[in-house]
């Protein structure tokens, strides 16, 4: 069965900081998709990246990178010179495409604040 | 507002009450999915449809729920005698193959308080 861990409940950074989001992940399956979410105060979930089983290129996006690998089953998210709009809870998840399930399985996420 | 809606934003009901959600996914998706999220957690997966076929449901998603996509647009959940555990955040999702494997969309949810 599917896992996803995320085993930081919250961080606490100081505006400007870079901060490194952990997530770890289990898969019996070959072929998989990891995703990123960012879910606001306001509460709608905000899709950041996704990436393939076979692509373990980083990526960077503005202030964010993503670290894919797949030795240590890890996807892990940085966010460079935080500021005070990054705070909201970050998911991690995963989606099984050999065994066909159509879900986005979550971690239990991070809840990142950014102190001004 | 091209994106995934859902009504009413906020439910409070009673404990043995029924209650309905409704999403209504981007126009060109024919994927849709709900989510339920408690406290502190992720969303957890309820249940899929491909059009107005209902491809999978999650073990989560007990006798009392029925999800519905008639016409392959909008969807309904419905709660029967809803229990004080399903007060939770329900969200709705909606994906198209053309857009990339997987890529879901979400609502803003309803959250649902049951007294």
């Amino acid at each position: 069965a599917q896992k996803v861990t995320q085993a930081q409940t919250e961080i606490s950074v100081v505006e400007k900081e870079d901060v490194t989001l952990d997530c770890v992940y289990e898969t019996r399956d070959t072929t998989y998709y990891l995703f990123w979410y960012k879910q606001p105060p306001s509460g709608e979930l905000v899709f950041l990246i996704r990436r393939n089983s076979f692509d373990e290129q980083n990526e960077i996006s503005g202030r964010y990178s993503w670290n894919f690998q797949k030795s240590t089953s890890s996807f892990n998210f940085t966010i460079t010179a935080s500021q005070v709009v990054d705070s909201a809870v970050y998911f991690c998840a995963l989606i099984e495409v050999v065994t066909g399930a159509n879900n986005l399985f979550f971690g239990t996420g991070t809840r990142l604040t950014v102190i001004p | 507002d091209t994106g995934v809606s859902q009504d009413p934003r906020h439910k409070i009901t009673k404990r043995g009450q029924n209650v309905t959600f409704r999403c209504d996914p981007i126009s060109e998706h024919n994927r849709l999915y709900w989510y339920r999220q408690t406290l502190g957690q992720g969303p957890e997966f309820l249940t899929y449809f491909q059009n107005e076929a209902q491809l999978e449901k999650s073990r989560l998603l007990s006798d009392r729920f029925s999800a519905e996509r008639p016409k392959g647009s909008f969807s309904t959940l419905e709660i029967q005698r809803t229990e004080q555990g399903d007060s939770a955040m329900y969200l709705c999702a909606s994906s198209s193959p053309l857009a990339g494997v997987n890529e879901q969309f979400f609502g803003p949810g309803t959250r649902l308080t049951v007294l």
